[in-house]
């Protein structure tokens, strides 16, 4: 099954609001990763964050990781129609690093305006 | 600098027929990594090349499916009498080094079986 699963799978909030999306998965892992897929386009990365680290911020987003979970949550505050994609997170659990990542299902995000 | 190139962006092939899909990696990288997402679904491993060697083929199918990357010119994966259950998109990454933490992906060669 996959290592990765988002919840919730779809998301539809009003522009402006916050969106919360959650990732669990079922291993140890190096670190996890977020990325963005706009309908019909390719992967752009979001944000890393590593084993150690509990929390990362870039821009509007909000990164958390909990190790003992096994979970980690994006948060996109003030959201755009720009955001509206589907969003997943990628667990690289490799002992050498980045070798091998495993993606969730995805959480399909609709920012309506 | 350029991105992940890949190419072509959509391909059609006929039942039985073979399907090669092209990835340059960014400048400076050696390590390409391929994915296949099926609708609706996230993206799935299937290889890990560097120039020359093949590091990781654990999420390959066993027949049919192949990929190289050799000393000169971009990475292909070959699918060999390509049946309705192939279609999907298939992405490739880059990284400059092993152990790198990010993949750098391509905007992926769409795959339809007819």
């Amino acid at each position: 099954s996959q290592q990765g699963e988002e919840d919730p799978q779809a998301l539809s909030i009003q522009e402006g609001e916050n969106a919360t999306m959650n990732c669990s998965y079922k291993t140890s892992i190096n670190n996890l990763q977020w990325y963005r897929q706009n309908s019909g386009r390719g992967l752009v990365h979001l944000i890393l964050i590593r084993s150690n680290e509990r929390e990362k911020h870039s821009g509007r987003l909000r990164v958390t990781l909990d190790t003992s979970k096994k979970s980690s949550s994006l948060l996109i505050t003030a959201s755009r129609a720009a955001d509206t994609a589907s969003y997943f997170c990628a667990t690289d659990a490799t002992p050498q690093g980045a070798q091998k990542l495993v993606f969730g299902q995805g959480t399909r995000l609709t920012i309506n305006p | 600098n350029a991105g992940v190139m890949q190419n072509p962006r959509h391909l059609v092939r006929r039942r039985g027929q073979e399907a090669r899909l092209r990835c340059s990696p960014m400048k400076g990288h050696s390590h390409v990594y391929w994915y296949r997402q099926l609708p609706e679904e996230g993206l799935k491993f299937m290889v890990y090349l560097q120039k020359e060697n093949i590091i990781d083929e654990s999420g390959m199918p066993k027949e049919r499916f192949s990929a190289e990357f050799p000393k000169e010119g971009p990475s292909i994966l070959r699918i060999q009498q390509v049946v309705r259950g192939d279609s999907a998109a298939y992405f490739c990454a880059s990284s400059p080094v092993s152990g790198a933490d990010t993949q750098y992906f391509g905007p992926g060669t769409r795959l339809t079986v007819l």
